[in-house]
């Protein structure tokens, strides 16, 4: 268990929908950081935040937003789904943005 | 843009034996670190080993250790005395030491473990 949770571990929507991701870091972890892990893409870096602030974007869609709180959890907001969003999408945190990074368990979407 | 290659999309070894998994990565950069995270069937990324690349000494953990040639861009795995719980995918990333914090990984290489 790395100490990393995320809810929910699974989630079937359908196309058209808007979904929240959420995860909470492992305590004391000031940095989150969102992938998402699809068949053909594999795993693609989508979005950091640190102690609240955005720090960095990687290949992150407009219809996808992310925030962080200010208890340090952080939220990843997928609308207008597509087939194609279906993935499994992990967060990750670390203490600071220099260590290793610790994986959640994941949610596990499905657009039908 | 830094790249990670892992050539071996497939390997399998008998338990008790001793495997090698092979990673290549590009980049201009001379600080930077490695990874190599192991996902099971349960999905979960999981840390293996960590490579500091201003270290010369190769890491290790445990029955797990790296072969990390820094002039030949090369990261490969060891892993030693093989057990089934080490059947998974193992991806390698790559991390700067600057700038953006992300990890980039590569596709991955599934490890089939024989009994």
């Amino acid at each position: 268990d790395s100490g990393v949770t995320q809810t929910p571990k699974h989630l079937i929507t359908a196309t058209g929908q808007r979904v929240t991701l959420r995860c909470s870091p492992r305590s004391g972890d000031l940095s989150v950081y969102w992938y998402q892990q699809s068949l053909d893409q594999g795993l693609q870096f989508l979005i950091q935040y640190y102690n609240g602030e955005e720090r960095a974007k990687g290949n992150i869609l407009e219809r996808f937003s992310a925030q962080q709180f200010p208890d340090l959890h952080s939220e990843l907001n997928l609308s207008s789904l597509e087939l194609g969003d279906s993935a499994l999408y992990f967060c990750a945190s670390s203490r600071l943005v220099s260590e290793t990074q610790y994986f959640g368990p994941g949610t596990r979407l499905l657009v039908l | 843009a830094q790249t990670v290659t892992q050539s071996q999309p497939e390997m399998s070894v008998q338990e008790a034996e001793t495997v090698t998994l092979s990673c290549t990565y590009d980049t201009s950069e001379s600080d930077y670190y490695l990874f190599w995270y192991k996902q099971p069937p349960s999905r979960q990324m999981i840390l293996v080993i960590r490579q500091e690349a201003y270290k010369q000494q190769n890491a290790t953990e445990n029955r797990f250790s790296v072969n990390f040639q820094k002039a030949a861009k090369s990261f490969s795995l060891k892993i030693s005395d093989s057990q089934l719980g080490d059947a998974a995918m193992y991806f390698c990333a790559y991390r700067s030491g600057g700038g953006s914090e992300k990890l980039v990984f590569g596709k991955g290489t599934k490890l089939t473990v024989n009994p």
